[in-house]
């Protein structure tokens, strides 16, 4: 296994476009989170799945935002009509449930211009 | 409503000198915590935890300290190395009930 795998590593999109990214947790992980980075903060919580459930998903930042992980395997992070406020880096992290440490991919860089 | 608190952003530190990283937070329900290491084009990794039942643990070169009365937490790297330059955060969570929280992050940034 080689642990989180997110996808692309990054992104430059014009304003207004739409995105989506792609996470493959550790496969034997049921647990998937988003997060997003931006610079000089901590990773901010977006939404969580256990399996194909979304557990969480009010602290998405609007309804621009939308997560979907249609067969508890891979999970997609949809950005719609992107803004500059947007550009962050957006993480991605798996668990198993019933245990507390997540592993982390090293992100998609996104940049709205 | 930051709920994970780092309030020194960077931290230096000579080769081989103790560094000495603090959190404090403000949930009283946390009962977990835990500190990540993120190197630049990295995601975090996971470097040590501490219930919220015990008041240190220790790996190697590195300790935690919970101090539950004060909502206060430390990681201590001794010695350190420049291989530990990097962008540490503390987290926490209700165990297996909510999503982590982070905090802002602390740079260290060891001189050899």
């Amino acid at each position: 296994d080689t642990g989180v795998s997110q996808d692309p590593r990054h992104k430059i999109t014009k304003r207004g476009q739409n995105v989506t990214f792609r996470c493959d947790p550790i496969s034997e992980h049921n647990r998937l989170y988003w997060y997003r980075q931006t610079l000089g903060q901590g990773p901010e919580f977006l939404t969580y799945f256990q399996n194909e459930a979304q557990l969480e998903k009010s602290r998405l930042l609007s309804d621009r935002f939308s997560a979907e992980r249609p067969k508890g395997s891979f999970s997609t992070l949809e950005i719609q009509r992107t803004e500059q406020g947007d550009s962050a880096m957006y993480l991605c992290a798996s668990s198993q449930s019933g245990t507390d440490g997540y592993t982390f991919g090293s992100g998609t860089r996104l940049t709205v211009v | 409503d930051q709920q994970v608190k780092q309030n020194s952003p960077s931290l230096s530190v000579q080769e081989g000198r103790i560094s000495i990283l603090n959190c404090d937070y403000t949930n009283s329900m946390f009962d977990y915590f835990l500190w990540y290491k993120k190197y630049p084009a990295e995601g975090p990794t996971f470097l040590i935890s501490i219930s919220s039942i015990k008041d240190k643990n220790e790996d190697g070169r590195f300790t935690v300290f919970l101090n539950k009365s004060a909502k206060h937490l430390s990681l201590h790297i001794v010695p350190s190395q420049p291989g530990d330059s990097a962008v540490y955060f503390c987290a926490a969570s209700v165990r297996g009930n909510t999503p982590l929280v982070f905090g802002k992050g602390t740079r260290l940034s060891v001189i050899a």
